[in-house]
């Protein structure tokens, strides 16, 4: 089945640090979308993505949807203790009309060290 | 963002039980419920779809005779785990979509622990 790999699995980083991550995927996707999950709770999505190398930033989030639509990057800047969680990228993949399934990454643990 | 609301948070059931969990928007009408199911330090794992008013879609390996869903309006899905056993036991998140939007929207999910 498809398969969305995120690097890298885990990350522990000091408090103020810039963050980087990205998702890649073998086959071509239209739409990315980003999304964090904390402990206990599902995701909630953070950013969206639409067209292949478009920019999109939402505070100290950007993300960027690659040119090969492979591939997609989020960075956060500034890293502050409540950037803890699991993020996970997501591209959805249309079956038939009106018909989509969204599949997950793998994805990045990020914590944060005081 | 749109709400999704999703209950109970957790539950707790002895073995051989029924455990039903339910999920609502609260804003707006899903037209597509979907049902995922995460192990702890894994990713969501995509068990079904559902389109209100008409059957379920289950992926690959999961039995649609032990996860039973029903989506009988625009604004609520439900997911029963039948004689459920300790395996069952997981953390259990819906999601909606509203009709032409790509963007999914999680409720809080519910951790099932089955003894």
């Amino acid at each position: 089945g498809q398969q969305l790999n995120q690097s890298p699995q885990s990350m522990f980083i000091q408090e103020g640090e810039d963050v980087s991550m990205n998702c890649t995927s073998s086959s071509i996707f239209n739409t990315w979308l980003w999304y964090k999950q904390e402990p206990g709770e599902g995701p909630v999505l953070l950013i969206a993505l639409y067209k292949a190398g478009e920019l999109t930033s939402n505070g100290r989030l950007t993300a960027q949807f690659g040119i090969t639509r492979k591939d997609s990057f989020l960075n956060i800047s500034a890293s502050i203790p409540s950037d803890v969680g699991i993020y996970f990228c997501a591209g959805p993949k249309t079956l038939n009309f009106g018909n989509e399934k969204l599949t997950f990454g793998t994805g990045t643990r990020l914590t944060i060290i005081p | 963002g749109a709400v999704v609301s999703q209950h109970p948070s957790w539950v707790i059931c002895k073995s051989g039980t029924s455990v039903k969990i339910e999920c609502r928007s609260l804003d707006f009408q899903a037209t597509t419920m979907f049902w995922y199911r995460q192990f702890p330090k894994q990713s969501l794992m995509l068990m079904a779809t559902s389109n209100e008013g008409s059957k379920a879609t289950y992926e690959q390996g999961v039995e649609k005779d032990k996860f039973l869903i029903n989506h009988a309006s625009l604004t609520l899905s439900t997911l029963t785990v039948t004689s459920a056993h300790p395996e069952d036991s997981s953390f259990y998140i819906c999601s909606a979509r509203g009709l032409g939007d790509e963007k999914l929207f999680f409720g809080s999910g519910t951790q099932l622990s089955v003894l």
